[in-house]
């Protein structure tokens, strides 16, 4: 099946401080991934959709400035927690759309903790 | 009303029990239908997809109930490595998946 990468797996970083979440699909193109975050014991809550070439667009609710999605090709998408603080500390999944109908799959996750 | 309803559980159950789980969704207009498991601290998987005539596979059968937007999981024979958090979720056309709270299930020797 197709595969999707992220990097970093898991960040340690300090409050004040930007961070850049890398999302890559490794065997195919993605026009459209997502960007999901996940707090203990919560459901996957979507963050915004990134489409390649165009802005992303985000959910109700998150700050899009504050979270900065560039989809630049069409393999890789990153998100970037600017001016992180610890209630930004959290699960971070991205997922590709794939070609078929309702194909999605998602990359391994990152864990963010901000001190 | 949340868009995927589930009991979080947890589910404590012995090995070789047969466990069911439920899920409700709000939006009619839902097109398909999924259960997915997440380990702890791992990315959600795909179980299986859910159809309106039911489906098995292996322990699992997954059924599905349009009228009444409910949607079901039933896992045989329990394994301890059955142990994960179950995720209902739906998806209305090419749009980003909905995924309900999840349910805890822990088999235990």
């Amino acid at each position: 099946g197709a595969v999707v990468s992220q990097h970093p797996s898991w960040v340690i970083c300090k409050s004040g401080t930007s961070v850049k979440i890398e999302c890559r699909s490794l065997d195919f193109q993605a026009t459209t991934m997502f960007w999901y975050r996940q707090f203990p014991k919560q459901s996957l809550m979507l963050m915004a959709t990134s489409n390649e070439g165009s802005k992303a667009t985000y959910e109700q609710g998150v700050e899009k400035d504050k979270f900065l999605i560039n989809h630049a090709s069409l393999t890789l998408s990153t998100l970037t927690v600017t001016s992180a603080h610890p209630e930004d500390s959290s699960f971070y999944i991205c997922s590709a759309l794939g070609t078929g109908p309702y194909e999605q799959y998602f990359g391994p996750g990152t864990r963010l903790t901000v001190t | 009303r949340k868009e995927v309803e589930q009991d979080p559980g947890p589910f404590n159950v012995p090995e070789g029990a047969t466990v069911a789980f439920n899920c409700t969704y709000s939006n009619s207009a839902s097109q398909s239908f999924f259960w997915y498991r997440q380990d702890c601290r791992k990315e959600p998987k795909l179980l299986m997809s859910v159809y309106s005539s039911g489906n098995e596979d292996g322990r699992f059968t997954a059924q599905l109930n349009r009228a009444s937007q409910y949607i079901s999981l039933l896992i045989r024979d329990s394994k301890l490595s059955d142990s994960a958090t179950y995720l209902c979720v739906v998806n209305s056309g090419n749009t980003p998946l909905v995924f309900g709270k999840g349910t805890r299930l822990s088999v235990i020797a």
